[in-house]
């Protein structure tokens, strides 16, 4: 079965800091990874996604994460935080366990990011 | 917007009861998956179901079912609820042709379930 590990429960930040959000897997097959955005009171929105290639993605907001297969870990990071990234970031993980459906999506615990003006 | 509607927004309910959630997927989309979303649970996958049929499940009760129509709506539906239930799901729908790139899962607004 598959897990993800996401290291920090709460994050604090001030504007303009940088950021990491550190997320772990554990599952030895061909996986997708995601990293998801709740703002408060909203519904996931997907931030970036991992299929191949490129282990850098890029995603939207300026958000970019880094897979790094021998670690089993895809962070997520920014260079600079605005006050208005405030939210919960969940990392989530699908991998093909037969047929042709990648399935469900295995979510972290989440991390709520806090930036200060 | 994700195209995904769930209705209703809220829900409050009393223990011992029965509620339906419903969800309409994108447009095209064959998949529905239900997620709940608790603070000591996380979120959590319940069950899929495909083009009208399950087709994977997960820590859904035995008190919880589902189905999903010919139109491709879906209900989730909650039975002899308990204060435990009291939680947000979520409702995803996807392509699901079995291509990693579009194979992406778009989630509804959810459903916020009060039980008192």
């Amino acid at each position: 079965a598959q897990s993800v590990s996401q290291h920090n429960h709460h994050v604090i930040l001030s504007e303009a800091a940088s950021l990491e959000l550190g997320c772990n897997y554990s599952y030895g097959g061909t996986v997708n990874l995601f990293w998801y955005v709740q703002y408060p009171g909203q519904h996931l929105q997907l931030l970036l996604k991992y299929f191949s290639g490129d282990p850098l993605v890029k995603g939207i907001k300026g958000f970019e994460a880094e897979f790094i297969k021998s670690k089993f870990s895809f962070n997520l990071r920014k260079p600079s935080v605005q006050w208005s990234d405030t939210a919960e970031y969940f990392c989530a993980v699908n991998s093909r366990a037969g047929g042709t459906s990648y399935g469900k999506l295995t979510f972290g615990q989440g991390t709520i990011l806090t930036v200060h003006p | 917007d994700s195209g995904v509607t769930q209705t209703p927004k809220h829900l409050i309910t009393a223990t011992g009861q029965r509620v339906t959630l419903r969800c309409s997927p994108r447009s095209g989309d064959l998949s529905v998956y239900w997620y709940q979303q608790s603070l000591d649970q996380g979120l959590q996958f319940l069950i899929q179901y495909y083009n009208g049929e399950e087709r994977a499940k997960g820590n859904i009760l035995e008190r919880f079912s589902a189905q999903q129509f010919p139109d491709l709506h879906s209900e989730l539906n909650l039975s002899s609820l308990e204060l435990g239930d009291s939680a947000l799901y979520f409702c995803a729908s996807s392509v699901d042709i079995g291509d990693r790139r579009r194979d992406e899962q778009f989630f509804g607004p959810g459903t916020r379930l009060t039980v008192l």
